[in-house]
């Protein structure tokens, strides 16, 4: 198994711009979370699905933010317009359900907006 | 909700020598413990899990960690480190219930020095 793929790496972009961040959960797996690192607040959950279906995303910093599962085995993380701030990791995770086993981690992405 | 707090942000100690990880939680219902650890540039990794059962878990790595629910705390052990141990180490609770999600620690840095 390839693990969790997330693209891109790395995304330096400008204030303003529209960024897309991907992921591929592992197959089988029905959850998948988005999570953001920053060295202030640490790991903070932003959104998670279940079978597709969003089921939390008061971790959405704010509506500038928007996440979508269109199907089982592909998800993006949308931040439009990017500032500055929203600059740090942002990880996806897949675990076979919610809450009772341990998450795979994709490599993450580290987004950079100048 | 949960909460989870590691009470040290860097433990620096010599190769070979003994390490312990502190990690403490909040909760009002039963949970479910995790270690993970992150090494530079890459994503988190599961080092071992509590859910049921015996309260010593050993994981990957020659790492073991202990649950004591009077305590509420699940630290992380290992009785001779090496260099390649150098990382941020990551605690993470979830309640054993529902849509539950990880809550993660600040987490600790690990240095292995020779």
């Amino acid at each position: 198994d390839a693990g969790v793929i997330q693209s891109p790496r790395h995304e330096v972009t400008e204030m303003g711009q529209e960024v897309t961040l991907r992921c591929k959960p592992i197959s089988g797996h029905n959850s998948l979370f988005w999570y953001r690192q920053t060295m202030m607040r640490g790991l903070e959950l932003l959104i998670y699905f279940n079978n597709n279906v969003p089921i939390d995303d008061s971790g959405m910093p704010e509506d500038r933010f928007s996440a979508k599962m269109p199907n089982a085995s592909f998800s993006t993380l949308k931040i439009q317009p990017s500032e500055p701030r929203d600059s740090a990791v942002y990880f996806c995770a897949s675990s076979p359900r919610v809450g009772n086993y341990g998450y795979t981690f994709g490599s993450g992405t580290r987004l950079t907006v100048v | 909700a949960q909460s989870v707090t590691q009470l040290d942000s860097q433990v620096p100690v010599f190769e070979e020598a003994p390490v312990e990880l502190r990690c403490n939680y909040s909760s009002s219902v039963s949970v479910y413990l995790f270690w993970y650890v992150q090494y530079p540039n890459q994503g988190l990794q599961l080092l071992l899990k509590y859910l049921s059962g015996s309260t010593l878990v050993k994981g990957i790595n020659g790492f073991e960690a202990e649950f004591n629910k009077s305590q509420t705390s699940f630290h992380l052990r290992k009785p001779s480190v090496h260099i390649s141990d150098t990382a941020e180490y990551f605690c993470a609770v979830s309640a054993n219930s529902g849509y539950s999600t990880l809550t993660f620690g600040k987490g600790t840095m690990l240095l292995v020095s020779p």
